[in-house]
């Protein structure tokens, strides 16, 4: 059935090191939006595209990175510049004037 | 009361009662908004919307109120239920080249039995 797939759930990085957080839509959605979420705050928007091989930077960009290679996919890299990466990040899709979806979260934590 | 900064407000309601959550926003060119519901440690879940032609638009239990005058957004669910309780977000949108998806702070329902 369609829907927008988040991995992996939970994620455990390094001090230093790159991650990569997946998102996939099977909705046939032209958009997609990373945000980040802190406990007990609202969703703050890192990078959308609107179409592939587009993509605009959102409120707190630096220290992440996006592709949209392909329609499908809007991977999020969070970089060793990202000083504070630990967080709550959910990806959403839509398409056009629509309501977005959102997927089930990657929880990620520095160690 | 209103939150400023880090966290989120709350609104605590008798189970029964009707809630009402508001919403301010900043952006004359939106034109279109939405109401989410996010429980702890899922993605949110889409609520009810509203665009900019319409000031009222009514569903299950919900009811969203826009007021362009004072870009202000309203969320009634009524006999609120413990399933209601979660933090509520209300998101907006304009259309044209670049549009995205801009999130209000959120409000936390708690439903007390």
């Amino acid at each position: 059935d369609g829907g927008i797939t988040q991995s992996p759930k939970y994620l455990f990085r390094k001090e230093g090191q790159n991650v990569t957080l997946s998102c996939e839509q099977n909705l046939n959605h032209d958009a997609m939006y990373w945000y980040r979420q802190d406990p007990g705050q609202g969703l703050r928007l890192i990078y959308y595209s609107q179409i592939v091989n587009d993509f605009q930077k959102g409120d707190i960009a630096e220290g992440y990175s996006v592709s949209r290679e392909k329609k499908e996919s809007f991977p999020l890299t969070v970089t060793s510049a990202q000083k504070n990466p630990t967080a709550f990040y959910l990806c959403a899709s839509n398409h056009g004037y629509t309501e977005a979806f959102f997927g089930q979260g990657t929880r990620l934590t520095v160690v | 009361g209103e939150s400023v900064g880090l966290h989120l407000p709350t609104l605590s309601v008798q189970e029964g009662d009707n809630s009402i959550i508001n919403c301010a926003y900043s952006n004359s060119a939106s034109d279109y908004f939405i109401w989410y519901k996010q429980e702890s440690g899922k993605g949110p879940q889409f609520i009810i919307d509203i665009r900019s032609n319409m000031d009222k638009r009514q569903g299950q239990r919900v009811t969203v109120l826009l007021n362009k005058t004072v870009k202000h957004l309203s969320l009634q669910i009524a006999a609120t239920q413990p399933g209601d309780s979660a933090v509520y977000f209300c998101a907006e949108a304009s259309t044209g080249a670049n549009s995205k998806l801009t999130f209000g702070k959120g409000i936390t329902l708690s439903v007390r039995p």
